[in-house]
């Protein structure tokens, strides 16, 4: 599992509160990313972060917001929660070296906003 | 930016036969495609991942093949098993690993091993 770790690993929450998702890992990677996974969609890339203060959005990142202040930590948070952001989201870390370089990803957070 | 479509969303065989999933790539700068497979409440895991100077790549029971000019890569699992059965994901990359800005993931195929 490459030391990752997802916090809380179940949400419920309303519409219009804010909700922040905590990625950890243990093995000082410099990459880390959030997915989100829906149905008929596969994964898409919300934000990434290529170190400590350094993150740049993805595919879908309206609505969400990100901070990197250590390495381990990788929080994405979503400022007023709206029904269309229930879904399953995923971290994932860059590990290996050279060519066996690959992503690595979480067990997953399960959001309901209800 | 990259576009990656898979097929078939359903793949249903009996337990002993052999499964192909393709997927098809849309930029032409993608060099690296792993396949992962998700199983019900947890993470992708990683099975396999070639790189475009390779055209095929094989462990045990699973193999992938490479075809930059048509821009497709397929998984193929030989000698199926109950264990096989699972959410498969194709994606890819312009750096190994999946570079800076995160992969592209096809929308997955769901296989079912019929005992």
């Amino acid at each position: 599992d490459a030391g990752i770790t997802q916090s809380p690993r179940h949400k419920v929450t309303e519409t219009g509160t804010p909700v922040t998702l905590r990625c950890h890992q243990t093995e000082n990677h410099r990459y880390m990313y959030w997915y989100r996974q829906d149905p008929g969609h596969g994964l898409r890339l919300i934000h990434y972060s290529y170190g400590v203060k350094d993150t740049d959005k993805g595919e879908v990142s309206d609505g969400y917001s990100v901070s990197r202040s250590k390495t381990e930590d990788f929080l994405l948070t979503l400022e007023s929660a709206t029904s269309s952001q229930t879904s399953v989201y995923f971290c994932a870390i860059r590990g290996g070296t050279g060519s066996q370089e690959t992503q690595y990803f979480g067990p997953g957070t399960r959001l309901l906003v209800l | 930016g990259e576009n990656v479509e898979q097929h078939p969303s359903t793949l249903s065989v009996q337990e002993g036969d052999s499964a192909v999933i393709k997927c098809t790539y849309s930029d032409s700068a993608s060099n690296y495609f792993p396949w992962y497979k998700q199983e019900l409440g947890k993470g992708p895991q990683l099975i396999i991942d070639i790189r475009s100077n390779v055209g095929e790549k094989k462990d045990q029971r699973i193999a992938v093949t490479l075809n930059k000019t048509a821009k497709h890569f397929s998984l193929h699992i030989t000698e199926t098993q109950p264990e096989d059965s699972a959410v498969y994901f194709c994606a890819a990359s312009p750096q190994l690993g999946g570079g800076a800005d995160g992969l592209t993931f096809g929308k997955g195929t769901h296989l079912i091993i019929q005992p």
